[in-house]
């Protein structure tokens, strides 16, 4: 297992545009994770799965915001009529909900909206 | 809420110089805490982690003791590296989702 991988690792998209990143966890993680990073700052938390079903998003997830994990595997982050605001680092991070429950994370996706 | 507060950097220190990153939380429940280490252009990656008061978690020299009194979490290692040179992140883990919060993370520079 090499990981959980991410893609594409960086994107630029013009202001207005819809963009959708795709995260792969480790196999036999059942929970997958999504936060967001600015520069200079830590990670916040954006929303969560359980296999496939969404069970918490943050308040920083605003309605231009949607995630997918069909059939509970890889999962999909769609932005809509990206604001530059939305420019960060877009991270992926999977667990077990069982035991150590460690989150091994992603490389990320870079978002630069212009 | 839940919150994480770490010492502002960066810090600078010289190879073989002992260190300390300070990291307290306030958090309801009973969390696991996690340093969380990013080395320059890669991911994320834990470093070391305690799930109840008073265990040490340790990983490359690293430690932190979960201390519940204090609320506290400090890295320390007793002689650092150039190639320790990186940014950590102190972050606390909901028991129930596994959901992380983050401090601001800390930018730690070894010069030789």
């Amino acid at each position: 297992d090499t990981g959980v991988s991410q893609n594409p690792r960086h994107k630029i998209t013009k202001r207005g545009q819809n963009v959708t990143f795709r995260c792969d966890p480790i196999s036999e993680h059942n929970r997958l994770y999504w936060y967001r990073q600015t520069l200079g700052q830590g990670p916040e938390f954006l929303t969560y799965f359980q296999n496939e079903a969404q069970l918490e998003k943050s308040r920083l997830l605003s309605d231009r915001f949607s995630a997918e994990r069909p059939k509970g595997s890889f999962s999909t982050l769609e932005i809509q009529r990206t604001e530059q605001g939305d420019s960060a680092m877009y991270l992926c991070a999977s667990s077990l909900a069982v035991g150590p429950r460690v989150a091994f994370f992603g490389q990320g996706t870079r978002l630069t909206v212009v | 809420g839940d919150s994480v507060t770490q010492m502002e950097g960066p810090v600078t220190l010289s190879e073989e110089a002992f260190l300390t990153i300070n990291c307290t939380y306030t958090a309801t429940g009973y969390p696991s805490l996690f340093w969380y280490v990013q080395y320059p252009g890669e991911g994320l990656q834990l470093l070391l982690k305690a799930t109840k008061a008073d265990d040490k978690g340790s990983n490359k020299g690293f430690e932190a003791t979960y201390r519940k009194e204090t609320t506290s979490f400090h890295l320390e290692k007793g002689s650092v590296q150039v190639s320790d040179s990186a940014v950590y992140f102190c972050a606390l883990g909901s028991s129930n989702t596994g959901k992380l919060i983050f401090g601001q993370g800390t930018t730690l520079q070894v010069k030789p």
